[in-house]
Parts: structure tokens; C-alpha cells; sequence
């Protein structure tokens, strides 16, 4: 069946602006995770999502960073008055229960100019 | 002192050689996971274990809990085999939140 998929592939966005990204998750994935991997970095947390649970935000680097999760299916990550510093690839990925393995999406390229 | 670390950061190999990478964490595991990341950033699991040994074709993945180190070995290397590989600790009680490891980049030439 088709995969975890992320919208849009890239983004280019002035500094300054707001930009979302969003993610679409297989169908049953009951977790929801965003990572970031900045250009050289190795990848990060951000947030997760579990059911009905409030979800664990102790990733996100600062409070321009928000996330939702509606329905228990798509979610948004939301970036405030972006900053350079936020360019990166950030990538979201579910988990069935049970299991712990994680299902990865192709990840947004996000490059704040 | 990075939470979980690899080694090496980059290798090279020929066709056929015999690869091994190892990841070395400091945290309690629920679970430790081996990704590979391709050129174009897919991002695919390959294994995830808390105990033991795991292999799927060519790919062998060992764990010893007590020194807290996991390897991952790939048996007839092959240049499509070439991509960054990626160890991840899941650790205990953060519901399998992701720490990662840096990654090797492992280069396997004809």
C-alpha cells in the first residue's frame, strides 16, 4: 500500500514568513513523529503524537514551533517568522501499534531564504 | 558526549567486501534501530532489535545489552548498497521517541 507521504517536497520561503508542512500518514498509524535533519547534522526530534494523548512536544526548538494532529491522521507542523536557521529536511514518520518500527515519509526540504 | 554514537563516520569498500558498522549508546533502550538513508533522503528501517541478533539477506544486525553496543554488518557488499546508515536508540519510557546516532556513510565502489 502507499507509503507515509509529506507535502510539499520543498519550500522556499522568505525570512519571516509562516510555512506548514504536512504529513499523511498509512492508515492505522496510531503514533506520529516529525524529525528534523539540518544540512550536516544528524537527525532530531521534534514532537510525537500518540492517540488521544497530549502529545510529547520536548523536541521542538523554540515556540515558533507548533504541530497538530487532527483526526488521529494528518498532522501539521507550523513554522512562525521563520529563520535561516530552520533550514532543514524534516521528515515525519508513524507507528502501527505494537511494533516499534517506524515508517519514514520522503521528508520536506524547507530552505528559509 | 553524544547519546549514541557511530563508527566509523565514513567507509569505503570494494564489491564483496565484508562491512561493519557500530553504534555505542549511553541511555536504557527499549529498542535500538538501524536505518538507511539514501542519496535523496528516503529514509527506509531495516531492523529494529532489543536483544540478540537479526538478519534479513545480507544484512545482519547484533545487540549486546549488557555493553550497551550494537553492530551492523553487511556480508557481499554491493554499490547499491551505498547509502548513509543511521543508528537510533529508543529509549526507555519516551514511549520510542528517536535518539539518532550521526550516521556512516558507507561508499561501495566496483
Amino acid at each position: 500500500g502507499a507509503g507515509v507521504s509529506q507535502s510539499p517536497s520543498n519550500k522556499v520561503t522568505e525570512k519571516g514568513k509562516d510555512v506548514e508542512l504536512r504529513c499523511d500518514p498509512i492508515s492505522g498509524h496510531t503514533a506520529l513523529y516529525w524529525y528534523r535533519q539540518s544540512l550536516g547534522q544528524g537527525l532530531e526530534f521534534l514532537i510525537y503524537f500518540q492517540g488521544n494523548s497530549a502529545p510529547d512536544k520536548s523536541g521542538l526548538p523554540s515556540d515558533r514551533f507548533s504541530a497538530e494532529r487532527t483526526g488521529g491522521s494528518v498532522s501539521t507542523l507550523t513554522i512562525q517568522r521563520t529563520q535561516q536557521e530552520d533550514s532543514a529536511v524534516y521528515l515525519c514518520a508513524g507507528r502501527l501499534p505494537g511494533p516499534d518500527t517506524q515508517y519514514f515519509g520522503p521528508g520536506t526540504r524547507l530552505t528559509v531564504l | 558526549k553524544n547519546e549514541v554514537e557511530q563508527s566509523p563516520q565514513n567507509l569505503t569498500a570494494q564489491e564483496g567486501e565484508f562491512i561493519t558498522i557500530n553504534c555505542s549508546y549511553s541511555v536504557g533502550i527499549s529498542a535500538l534501530h538501524w536505518l538507511q538513508q539514501h542519496p535523496g533522503g528516503g529514509i527506509v528501517s531495516l531492523f529494529m532489535l532489543s536483544s540478540g541478533k537479526k538478519k534479513h539477506g545480507r544484512l545482519i544486525a547484533t545487540i549486546n545489552i549488557q555493553e550497551k553496543h550494537s553492530s551492523l554488518h553487511i556480508t557481499a557488499s554491493h554499490p547499491r548498497d551505498s547509502a548513509v546508515y543511521i543508528c537510533a536508540a529508543g529509549t526507555t519510557g519516551t514511549a520510542s521517541k528517536l535518539t539518532f546516532g550521526t550516521g556512516t556513510r558507507l561508499q561501495v565502489t566496483l
